[in-house]
This record gives structure tokens, C-alpha cells and sequence, in this order.
């Protein structure tokens, strides 16, 4: 069974600060996604990478997939409060069901 | 377009009763997953179906249970509810079985006292 780590599991920091967030897996990867999710709602799907070395933008969010396809980032420039919530990294080695990791809960302050 | 639905959105049950949960995916979208979301589990995979027919199932007691219409729609139940139970139940539509992503709905948050 895959399991993914996810680090650092919390996260608080000032606006305008920069973030790294990192998810491991302890076998490759098929695809991954990165969600956000908000106190009470479902998780949103931010990006789906799928091959090494992957680099995605999505405005001041970076996302890296290793080279490996075992592990990837998040990166978050001049992080904003309404940044602020989990993040989760997904596998979908079993195509229709998604391996989870536990999140970074992400907290900026304003 | 519409995203996924789920309704109820609050649930509060007493144990031993059978509770259903219902979800309406993304047009078009012939895939839905269900997951359970607790604070000390994360998200757990209950089961996925396509076209009706359930392709996927997690460690979860035959106490769960679910199925699909011809319209994509879905529908979970638990029966013999125990405290244990109380989470929050996430539903998820995808065109090619989460390869690319899934759409989550909003979730139906149940309460077993």
C-alpha cells in the first residue's frame, strides 16, 4: 500500500511570506494532484502533474514533481490569508482510488 | 456547469439507526468516489463506481454500502450507525477515474450520538 507524507503537518506564518510544503511517497507516483481544502468544505483540486521534473504555475503557487516521480512541492510566494487552509497531496496509482496524504494546514496571519 | 451536489449537508443520527447519503456528480462525469474525512484518519476511501456498477472498495464493514443510477447519481448508506461513524462524507465525480483529478462536492457532515 502506497503512503505519502506530507511536511511540515502545520504551518502558520506572516503575509507576504514565502512557504515550501513537501509530499513523499514511498513508491512512484502515477499521477499526483495537489487540493486546497477549507474548514467544512470539500477539498478543491489546485493542479495534476504527471511526469518527472514537472513544473506548473498557478499564479503565486509552484508545484514541482521530482524527477523520480516520487515526491513533489508546493511553493507559495508572498503567502495571503486567504491562502490559509489544508493543503493535500493525492496518488492515483489505483486508478479510482486515490491515495490521500494528512495535509499541511497552512495559516497566514495578516 | 454545475459542480458535484450532496445533500444533506448536516446529518445527526442516533446509533443503531441506517442513514443515506446522496450525491449528483458533474455532468458527463460516469465516475464517483466516495470518502470518509475524520481529524485522526484523513480522507479514506469508502468506494468507486462507474456505469453502475462498483469497481472499487476500500477497508470499510459491510456496514457500508452504496450504488449508482443509470444517471450517474449516487447514493451511500450506513447501517447500525456506531459513534465511530461521525465524519465528514465526501463524494467526488472525475472523467477518467481521478487520473487527472476529482471534482469534490461540499460534503454531508454526519453526527452520530
Amino acid at each position: 500500500t502506497q503512503l505519502l507524507e506530507q511536511s511540515p503537518q502545520f504551518l502558520s506564518i506572516q503575509e507576504g511570506e514565502n512557504l515550501t510544503v513537501y509530499c513523499n511517497s514511498s513508491s512512484v507516483f502515477s499521477s499526483l494532484q495537489w487540493y486546497r481544502q477549507e474548514p467544512g468544505e470539500g477539498p478543491v483540486l489546485l493542479v495534476t502533474v504527471v511526469t518527472g521534473g514537472e513544473v506548473k504555475k498557478l499564479k503565486r503557487l509552484t508545484f514541482q514533481f521530482g524527477d523520480a516521480r516520487k515526491d513533489s512541492s508546493l511553493h507559495i510566494t508572498a503567502a495571503q490569508p486567504g491562502d490559509t487552509g489544508l493543503y493535500l497531496c493525492a496518488d492515483n496509482t489505483n486508478a479510482g482510488k486515490s491515495t490521500f496524504g494528512d495535509g499541511t494546514t497552512l495559516t497566514v496571519k495578516p | 456547469k454545475a459542480g458535484v451536489t450532496q445533500t444533506p449537508r448536516y446529518l445527526i443520527k442516533t446509533r443503531g439507526q441506517q442513514v443515506t447519503l446522496s450525491c449528483s456528480p458533474i455532468s458527463g462525469h460516469r465516475s464517483v468516489s466516495w470518502y470518509q474525512q475524520t481529524p485522526g484518519q484523513g480522507l479514506q476511501f469508502l468506494f468507486e463506481y462507474f456505469s453502475e456498477t462498483q469497481r472499487n472498495k476500500g477497508n470499510f464493514p459491510g456496514r457500508f454500502s452504496g450504488r449508482q443510477f443509470s444517471n450517474s447519481r449516487s447514493e451511500m448508506n450506513v447501517s447500525t450507525l456506531e459513534l465511530g461513524d461521525s465524519a465528514l462524507y465526501l463524494c467526488a465525480s472525475s472523467l477518467r477515474a481521478g487520473y487527472y483529478g476529482y471534482t469534490f462536492g461540499s460534503g454531508t457532515r454526519l453526527t452520530v450520538v
